[in-house]
């Protein structure tokens, strides 16, 4: 069975400071896909990257930075010089490429709620 | 383009009633999800098509079952509902096998 744990339910941050959002993960497969989504109060789930469990290389889009590490099992997502914008639940989940999964049946964490203030 | 939409965006239903909620996914995309989101929790996954074939199912009751079209579109339904039911349910569509999939904004269900 596969989980997915986002231990940090809440933070709070002042404007420019950087965050980093845990995610930690178990599969006992060894291909697998790690995403991470961000949903604003207007409910819909926004992609922000998808991960194969072949590539550890570190990731950077513009402020966002995403460090994965297998041997941790931990995908963890860093904001740098956050804004009020930012502000939303971000979510990690977790596929695994079984035979027949034609899509991306999705295991979700609890989701951790960013809350920035200016 | 359009994305993938979801209708409709709100419904209120009693308990005992039955429901179904609709998905358009993105043009060319051929693999629907169904999920659950329950108020302050992460998404849980219902169903999968592909194909118009079911592809996946989470761990809910029969009461819940869905179906894909010739068109790629979807529809999903829930029977004899209850007051836990009441949730934002989330249809995503994606154009290829564990390729990012993208969510519509939701249908929020109430139960009352």
């Amino acid at each position: 069975a596969q989980k997915v744990t986002q231990a940090q339910t809440e933070i709070s941050v002042v404007e420019k400071e950087d965050v980093t959002l845990d995610c930690v993960y178990e599969t006992r497969d060894t291909t697998y896909y790690l995403f991470w989504y961000k949903q604003p109060p207007s409910g819909e789930l926004v992609f922000l990257i998808r991960r194969n469990s072949f590539d550890e290389q570190n990731e950077i889009s513009g402020r966002y930075s995403w460090n994965f590490q297998k041997s941790t099992s931990s995908f963890n997502f860093t904001i740098t010089a956050s804004q009020v914008v930012d502000s939303a639940v971000y979510f990690c989940a977790l596929s695994e490429a079984v035979r027949g999964n034609a899509g991306n049946m999705l295991t979700f964490g609890g989701g951790t709620r960013l809350m920035v203030k200016p | 383009d359009a994305g993938v939409t979801q209708s409709p965006t709100h419904l209120i239903k009693t308990r005992g009633q039955q429901v179904t909620l609709r998905c358009s996914p993105i043009s060319g995309h051929k693999s629907v999800s169904w999920y659950q989101q329950v108020l302050g929790q992460g998404p849980q996954f219902i169903f999968q098509y592909y194909e118009k074939e079911e592809r996946g199912r989470g761990n809910f009751p029969d009461r819940f079952s869905a179906r894909q079209f010739p068109n790629y579109s979807s529809e999903l339904n829930v029977n004899a509902l209850l007051l836990g039911d009441s949730a934002l349910y989330l249809c995503a569509s994606s154009l290829l096998q564990n390729t990012e999939a993208f969510f519509g904004q939701g249908t929020r269900l109430t139960v009352v």
